[in-house]
């Protein structure tokens, strides 16, 4: 079946430390990747997608790389700041019956500090 | 406005009353979708409408009720609703057929069930 696996959070880091979330996933076909930010209180936002193998996206300084190979989406930032504080949700598409879906994983709590 | 939107923002009902969530998306979409996000559990796609018609209903209670009248509006009609139901839902809408299958995502509703 269709899987999205990411770091078990909650991330704490400092101000302007180097960021990494890992996501894997499993899939039939070849989906597309993305990444999806959640800040409190609102609802999920696209941060980055990819749709194809060795596609780079990536915004607001951060990106991800899709590999086909070891099956991973992970989501990185050189320098992270207190306002990149949110849940962060790697999802892949698949084709349902007759519209696409997205499969999510569990999110990740990150927390900046000043 | 533009991008979806949703209200109300906040419900608190009893389990013995009858409301409902409404969405709409500004962005001329074909296809909308019903999440439910709960603490501590991935998000879960409740319902999918891809040119007004359900297309996908995974295993959701029948005291949910989706109703899509036109490809802009969506809503989730509820009743004699359970505490565990309490949680956020989030409406999102896509363009079915382009090969970019990017959601977008209202901000919400928080219900609280009593």
């Amino acid at each position: 079946g269709n899987s999205v696996t990411q770091m078990e959070g909650p991330v704490t880091l400092s101000e302007e430390a180097f960021l990494t979330i890992n996501c894997t996933y499993t899939a039939t076909g070849y989906p597309s990747l993305f990444w999806y930010v959640q800040y409190p209180g609102e609802g999920l936002q696209l941060l980055l997608k990819a749709t194809k193998a060795d596609d780079k996206g990536s915004n607001k300084g951060f990106e991800a790389t899709y590999r086909k190979e070891t099956t991973s989406f992970h989501l990185e930032k050189g320098s992270v700041q207190v306002s990149d504080s949110a849940v962060y949700f790697c999802a892949l598409s698949v084709k349902g019956q007759g519209a696409q879906k997205l499969v999510f994983g569990q999110g990740t709590r990150l927390t900046i500090n000043p | 406005e533009t991008g979806v939107t949703q209200t109300p923002r906040h419900l608190v009902m009893g389990m013995t009353n009858k409301k409902s969530l409404k969405c709409e998306q500004h962005l001329g979409h074909n296809a909308m979708y019903w999440y439910k996000q709960s603490a501590k559990k991935p998000l879960e796609l409740m319902f999918v409408y891809s040119l007004e018609e359900r297309v996908e209903n995974n295993s959701v209670p029948s005291r949910f009720s989706p109703e899509c009248p036109n490809s802009s509006h969506l809503f989730l009609h509820l009743h004699t609703l359970q505490p565990e139901d309490s949680a956020l839902y989030l409406c999102a809408s896509s363009q079915e057929g382009l090969t970019s299958d990017t959601q977008y995502f209202g901000p919400g509703t928080r219900l609280t069930v009593l």
